[in-house]
Parts: structure tokens; sequence; C-alpha cells
């Protein structure tokens, strides 16, 4: 099976900064198969990116991913209060599907 | 607007069976190329996959719980479930009913809210 590493495990930045988050699988995911959510304590993770790179409905432009083969990131472009969270991968080109252990993003 | 809600047992002894039923509205478990997966997450892990059915009843399991799992649909009721056998301490987790898009792009846009399951005597 896949597995994906992401990094850092805790990122650590104040609102209106940018993030990146990184997620490197140990083999190519077919066809840029691989997804991003966020998940708030207490709540089911939400889908964010699928495909690499499209936006899931109703999230907002400072959300993007990009990335092919094994390395794939994503990018909140200026940082809400709300985005803090946890960020899991999830690749899908082969099964069984895969996700990351999650990086945490907090407030600095 | 499609919503999940996972029910079933929150305590289960070891070795015995953990059941989850997943209840589906706002949608069909049994329109369109949707496919309707269980997934796992111990307390502070992260997500397991464990298997999933489509909306006439293929299924596809994880191969590290494949010989403890079923997961079966009941298309008069709208629900989708699980069975896991012979648990153990390793399985408790908070467990997810999930949709995804289609059986071979099987990202998930639904969740249910999660339901924790804890195997302890």
């Amino acid at each position: 099976e896949i597995v994906l590493t992401q990094s850092p495990g805790t990122l650590s930045l104040s609102p209106g900064e940018r993030a990146t988050l990184s997620c490197r699988a140990s083999q190519s995911v077919s066809s840029s198969n691989l997804a991003w959510y966020q998940q708030k304590p207490g709540q089911a993770p939400r889908l964010l990116i699928y495909g690499a790179s499209s936006r899931a409905t109703g999230i907002p432009d400072r959300f993007s991913g990009s990335g092919s083969g094994t390395d794939f990131t994503l990018t909140i472009s200026r940082l809400e209060p709300e985005d803090f969270a946890v960020y899991s991968c999830q690749q899908y080109g082969s099964s069984p599907c895969t996700f990351g252990q999650g990086t945490k993003l907090e407030i600095k | 607007q499609v919503q999940l809600q996972e029910s079933g047992p929150g305590l289960v002894k070891p070795s015995q069976t953990l059941s989850l039923t997943c209840t589906v509205s706002g949608g069909s478990v049994n329109s369109g190329s949707y496919s309707w997966s269980w997934i796992r997450q111990p307390a502070g892990k992260g997500l397991e996959w464990i298997g999933r059915i489509s909306s006439t009843g293929s299924t596809n399991y994880n191969p590290s719980l494949m010989s403890r799992v079923t997961i079966s649909v009941d298309t008069s009721k709208n629900q989708f479930s699980l069975k896991l056998s012979s648990v153990t301490a390793a399985d408790t987790a908070i467990y997810y009913c999930a949709r995804a898009w289609d059986w071979y792009y099987y990202y998930f846009d639904y969740w249910g809210q999660g339901a924790l399951v804890t195997v302890s005597s």
C-alpha cells in the first residue's frame, strides 16, 4: 500500500500568514488521485481538495492544492482564525486508499 | 443535503463482533455511482479506511482487516452496515461512515459525525 508522510507534524503560524503543508507518497499516486481534508476537534473530516488541485464545493479560494507523482502541497494563502485545525491527505489512486498522519496547524 | 448518521453499541467486549449501521438521508444508497465506506480513527491518530460497498453491493476491503470485516447494504432502509469480528483493544476508535464520489475516485465528500467504539471487558 502507498504510505503518505505529511510534514511538518505541527505548524505554528499567525492569522494572515501563508501556510504550506506537504504530503509525500512512498510511490507515485496515479492520475493525481489525492485529496486533502480539514478536521477540527470533535468533528468529522471535511473535504477541501480532490484530484490534487480541485476545490470541493463551498471551499474558499484561499485553499489551493498542487503537485503530482509523489509530492503534493496544500497552500492556505492567508490564514483565517477558523483555519487552525488538523489537515490530512488521502490517496485514492490505488487500493487500499490511505491517509497521511496529519499536520496540526496551530496559532502562534 | 446528504446526511449520514452512525449508530450502534459504544462498548464491545474483546473477541466479540463490533456492529455499526449508517443511515443515509437526503440521498439514496442505490443511486448513482456513489460508494459507501467505513473509516476509523484511533484517539490521537490518523484515519484508516476499512472498506466500502457500491450501490449494487460490490465490496472492497482493506487487506489489513479483510479477514474480520463485512460491509453490507440495506436499500429498503437506506442504510449500510459494518461488522468487525474478533475485536481487541486495538479496534477502539471513532468509526465514521462516508460517501465517496464513485467507485474509482473514492474521495469522501460527505461524512457522518462519528461513533466512538470502545473495546473493553
